[in-house]
C-alpha cells in the first residue's frame, strides 16, 4: 500500500470557522509533511514531522496548527483563515526526513475560504 | 542561491514528439534532482530522479540529462502521448541542509495533442 489518504477532498469554510484536514498513511513512514499549493504554482513546504515531533515550521501563521497524533496520522487544524489561504493542501510522507527518493504525496484537500 | 529556474512555462507537443523541459540551479550543494508529474486534482508523483555523479538517467520514455558544470538538468519525454499531458516540476535538495527540503521549480504545463 503506497498511498497517502487525505480527507476531505474539498472543503469550504468561512473566516470564523474551525476545521481540520486529515492525512493517513500505512507505509510505516516516520516523516510526514504538509504542503500548500496555489493554482499554477509549485508546492510550498509548511510543516515537517519526524518521528511524531515537529521538525520544521516554515514560518507558517498560527491560524494553521499541525498535529501528529501517531506515526500514521497527521492533522492540520484551521482557524480564522483568510481568503488568501484558499489553496490545495497536500500531505506527504517518506520513510524518514532524509529519504528524498521515497516521498509520496496524497491527492490533497482543495480548500476555499469565503 | 536556493532557486531552481524552470522553463518553459508551457509546452505543446504533437503525439509522438519529444518534450523537453529545462531547469537551472545555483546552489552547488544540491545533490538530488527529482522530477515530479502532477495531474489535475492529484498530488505530485515522483517520475524520475538523478544524482550529480551521473550525466543521464533513463526510465522508459523519460530521460534526465544532467550537466554539472552548467548547473542545468532537463527532462526529455520521448514519443510523447496525450496521457503525458500534466504539469511537471523539477526540484532539488541538498543533504548538507539537514532539512533535506525540496526546492521546486515553477512548473511546466505540458499538452500533448493527439
Amino acid at each position: 500500500d503506497t498511498e497517502v489518504t487525505q480527507t476531505p477532498k474539498h472543503l469550504v469554510m468561512g473566516m470564523t470557522n474551525k476545521k481540520s484536514l486529515k492525512c493517513e498513511q500505512h507505509m510505516g513512514h516516520r516523516a510526514m509533511y504538509w504542503y500548500k499549493q496555489k493554482a499554477k504554482k509549485p508546492p510550498e513546504l509548511m510543516f515537517v514531522y519526524s518521528y511524531e515531533k515537529l521538525s520544521i515550521n516554515e514560518s507558517v501563521p498560527s491560524r494553521f496548527s499541525p498535529e501528529c497524533p501517531n506515526s500514521s496520522l497527521l492533522n492540520l487544524h484551521l482557524h480564522a483563515l483568510q481568503p488568501e489561504d484558499s489553496a490545495l493542501y497536500l500531505c506527504a510522507s517518506s520513510t524518514s526526513q532524509g529519504a528524498r527518493e521515497k516521498l509520496f504525496f496524497g491527492s490533497g484537500t482543495q480548500l476555499s475560504v469565503l | 542561491q536556493q532557486q531552481v529556474k524552470q522553463s518553459p512555462q508551457s509546452l505543446i507537443v504533437q503525439k509522438g514528439g519529444i518534450s523537453i523541459i529545462n531547469c537551472a540551479y545555483e546552489n552547488t550543494a544540491f545533490d538530488y534532482f527529482p522530477w515530479y508529474q502532477q495531474f489535475p486534482g492529484k498530488g505530485p508523483a515522483l517520475l524520475i530522479a538523478i544524482r550529480p555523479d551521473v550525466s543521464e538517467k533513463k526510465e522508459g520514455r523519460f530521460t534526465i540529462s544532467f550537466n554539472k558544470s552548467a548547473k542545468q538538468f532537463s527532462l526529455h519525454i520521448m514519443d510523447s502521448q496525450p496521457g503525458d499531458s500534466a504539469t511537471y516540476f523539477c526540484a532539488a535538495s541538498s543533504s548538507v541542509d539537514s532539512s533535506y527540503k525540496l526546492i521546486f521549480g515553477s512548473g511546466t504545463r505540458l499538452l500533448v495533442r493527439p
